[in-house]
């Protein structure tokens, strides 16, 4: 039974760096029939996605992210990560991470609330 | 990049049917998946591959997706149907996940 688990801080201060974790249960990092993914979705709005990565290190971002975007994995630990440089208010969301394909749809986590404050 | 298009609501009285779309250039050529989001919940995969149903979804929920236009249809819509619904595709030209802006489905 697959489980995908974010971690990290719920509150970063204005202009540091957000880290997440998102570890992978019951189920392969290394698949290469999967991509793993970060998707946001701010209070009262819509989802958005971040980015994703596939086993072998390749990474897909959202352009309108990308210049404060890092998304890696870890094979070795059946983790992947995200970091969001210069955050700002506006980076306030739940953040989800999820295993997807083109053709299975997008499987995932529970989500962990990050707020951005002083 | 690619725009998904919902309507931001949808009402339906129960036991009707419920029909949402989501438009997009060509989507019929895409694979399209569904998803509802309860308030403070994940997303919940409802339909994957414009019509296949992960196991544990109802018959009730099935897809189609022809031309410019992709439907997720809820038959015999129940008070527990109550919820968002996003869809989604992987857009093979810039290799970008894309999301609709989402439905609120209310059960009047």
């Amino acid at each position: 039974h697959l489980q995908l688990q974010e971690s990290g801080p719920g509150l970063v201060k204005p202009s540091e760096t957000l880290s997440l974790t998102c570890t992978v249960s019951g189920g392969s990092i290394s698949s290469s029939s999967y991509y793993w993914g970060w998707i946001r979705q701010p209070p009262g709005k819509g989802l958005e996605w971040i980015g994703s990565v596939y086993f072998s290190g390749f990474t897909y971002y959202n352009p309108s992210l990308k210049s404060r975007l890092t998304i890696s994995v870890d094979t070795s630990k059946n983790q992947f990560s995200l970091r969001l440089s210069s955050v700002t208010a506006a980076d306030t969301a739940v953040y989800y991470c999820a295993r997807h394909s083109v053709t299975t749809g997008l499987y995932w986590g529970q989500g962990t609330l990050v707020t951005v404050s002083s | 990049s690619y725009v998904l298009t919902q309507p931001p609501s949808v009402s339906v009285a129960p036991g009707q049917t419920a029909r949402i779309t989501c438009g997009g250039n060509n989507i019929g050529s895409t694979s399209v998946h569904w998803y509802h989001q309860r308030p403070g919940q994940a997303p919940v995969l409802v339909v994957y591959d414009d019509g296949d149903r992960p196991s544990g979804i109802p018959k009730r929920f099935s897809g189609s997706n022809s031309g410019n236009t992709a439907t997720l249809t809820i038959s015999r819509v129940e008070a527990g149907d109550e919820a968002d619904y996003y869809c989604q595709m992987w857009d093979t030209t810039s290799d970008h996940v894309v999301f609709g802006g989402g439905t609120k489905l209310t059960v009047l």
